[in-house]
């Protein structure tokens, strides 16, 4: 798992809160992800970093903001959670931009908005 | 839209059999392609990553590559209950090291 934490692992939290989910990595890559997993979707990219304080979009961004301080921290912010985004949340890390290169997955976090 | 289509299944196979997990792309700038297992409840894990036409073999595992028909395979030899799991085909370009993945394929493998 490339030394890849999620935090929390599980969260119910009501309509309209901010919500905060963390990354944390051991293995000093450079790049790190945000997707969601949802049945009938598979894994949707939500915002990338491909640096400190280096981010950009993905797919499904609307909703969800990102900030990178440090080489080891990634955290993707709800800042008002709606019941559309509950979902399964898997951050991942790559050490390089080269294609031919993995992504590692960490434990995810299941996340349910009421 | 830059997709990857698999066949969602789910797909039953006997033990010991060949299973054969099928996927396709929609952008010809894709350049490496990848599998990744899931089993329930759990994160993806890479299998096999491939980037040259042809096969690519490892332990029980071959992938397929054919960029001209935009098209990957995985094909499972001896096939374990322990393979049970979903499977997901992602698709990358040279740069930029954004994945697309599909929305997986659901195989079981009869004891």
């Amino acid at each position: 798992d490339a030394g890849i934490t999620q935090s929390p692992r599980h969260k119910v939290t009501e309509t309209g809160t901010p919500v905060t989910l963390r990354c944390h990595q051991t293995e000093n890559h450079r790049y790190m992800y945000w997707y969601r997993q949802d049945p009938g979707h598979g894994l949707r990219l939500i915002h990338y970093s491909y640096g400190v304080k280096d981010t950009d979009k993905g797919e499904v961004s609307d909703g969800y903001s990102v900030s990178r301080s440090k080489t080891e921290d990634f955290l993707l912010t709800l800042e008002s959670a709606t019941s559309s985004q509950t979902s399964v949340y898997f951050c991942a890390t790559s050490p390089t931009s080269r294609g031919e290169n993995e992504q590692f997955f960490g434990p995810g976090t299941r996340l349910t908005v009421l | 839209q830059k997709e990857v289509e698999q066949n969602s299944g789910p797909l039953s196979v006997p033990e010991g059999a060949i299973a054969s997990l099928n996927c396709t792309y929609s952008d010809r700038g894709s350049q490496s392609f990848f599998w990744y297992r899931q089993y329930s409840g759990k994160s993806p894990e890479l299998i096999m990553f491939i980037y040259s036409n042809g096969d690519k073999e490892d332990g029980r595992f071959t992938a397929q590559l054919n960029k001209a028909s935009q098209y990957v395979s995985l094909l499972i030899r001896d096939s374990q209950p322990s393979d049970s799991a979903t499977y997901l085909c992602a698709a990358s370009p040279n740069t930029g090291n954004q994945f697309y993945f599909g929305t997986g394929t659901s195989l079981t493998v009869i004891p």
